[in-house]
């Protein structure tokens, strides 16, 4: 069965940078690409960017440029999100997720990860 | 990046009643070539990931109540609850994904019981 797995919760000062890891399993992980989606407390979802495993090509929302990167290890099928130069406002749970909308062959379906909170405080 | 809004931010009704939740998109999600809006509603409850309840704007997806529906096209959307259930409460959201590999998602819907 398909399984995302992320690390941990993480507790940063501002001005740091924080790593956060999605392991995948249950799939052929370069088939399909992931996403980011963040939710700061008691606020919406936020979609941060993707990345194609395959290659390792990303693209990121307009907010994020210049401050995250996401990359992929395909030797442990592991994809990572990295946000630099935290605030407070970056205090939120971080999730990778699978979303399929293929429209070629039909596919359809969405697995998400647990969700890391990541804390920015001084 | 294509902009959603959605209308009303929050939304208070009694069991059985009819909730409609709107979405617009800053510019058309619409698909001219195989006439798909590329269009999802999830529905999120406290401490868990969304859970993806339409897709194409009208699919349901496998497993979600018909009580369900959604309709609209090129920028205006809609989610309706036929008749309200206690286990309806959450919040919801629209994500257009007419821009891939860019999505966006709408600010949510907190949808309450009165």
């Amino acid at each position: 069965q398909v399984q995302l797995v992320q690390s941990g919760a993480e507790v940063k000062k501002p001005g740091a940078s924080v790593k956060v890891s999605c392991k995948a399993s249950g799939y052929s992980f370069t088939t399909y690409y992931m996403h980011w989606v963040r939710q700061a407390p008691g606020q919406g979802l936020e979609w941060m960017g993707i990345i194609n495993p395959s290659g390792g090509s990303t693209s990121y929302a307009q907010k994020f440029q210049g401050r995250v990167t996401m990359t992929r290890d395909t030797s442990t099928s592991t994809v990572y999100m990295e946000l630099s130069s935290l605030r407070s406002e970056d205090t939120a749970v971080y999730y990778c997720a699978r979303l399929v909308r293929d429209i070629l062959t039909g596919e359809i379906g969405d697995y998400w990860g647990q969700g890391t909170l990541v804390t920015v405080s001084s | 990046d294509i902009v959603m809004t959605q209308s009303p931010d929050s939304l208070a009704m009694s069991l059985g009643e009819r909730a409609t939740i709107n979405c617009k998109s800053s510019q058309s999600v619409l698909y001219s070539s195989n006439n798909k809006n590329y269009l999802a509603w999830y529905q999120q409850k406290p401490g868990q990931p969304p859970k993806l309840l339409i897709y194409w704007a009208s699919t349901r997806e496998s497993g979600v109540p018909d009580r369900f529906s959604g309709s609209g096209s090129g920028t205006d959307f809609t989610l309706t609850i036929s008749s309200l259930q206690a286990e309806d409460v959450a919040v919801y959201y629209c994500q257009q994904y007419y821009s891939t590999p860019l999505y966006s998602f709408g600010q949510g819907t907190k949808l309450e019981i009165k």
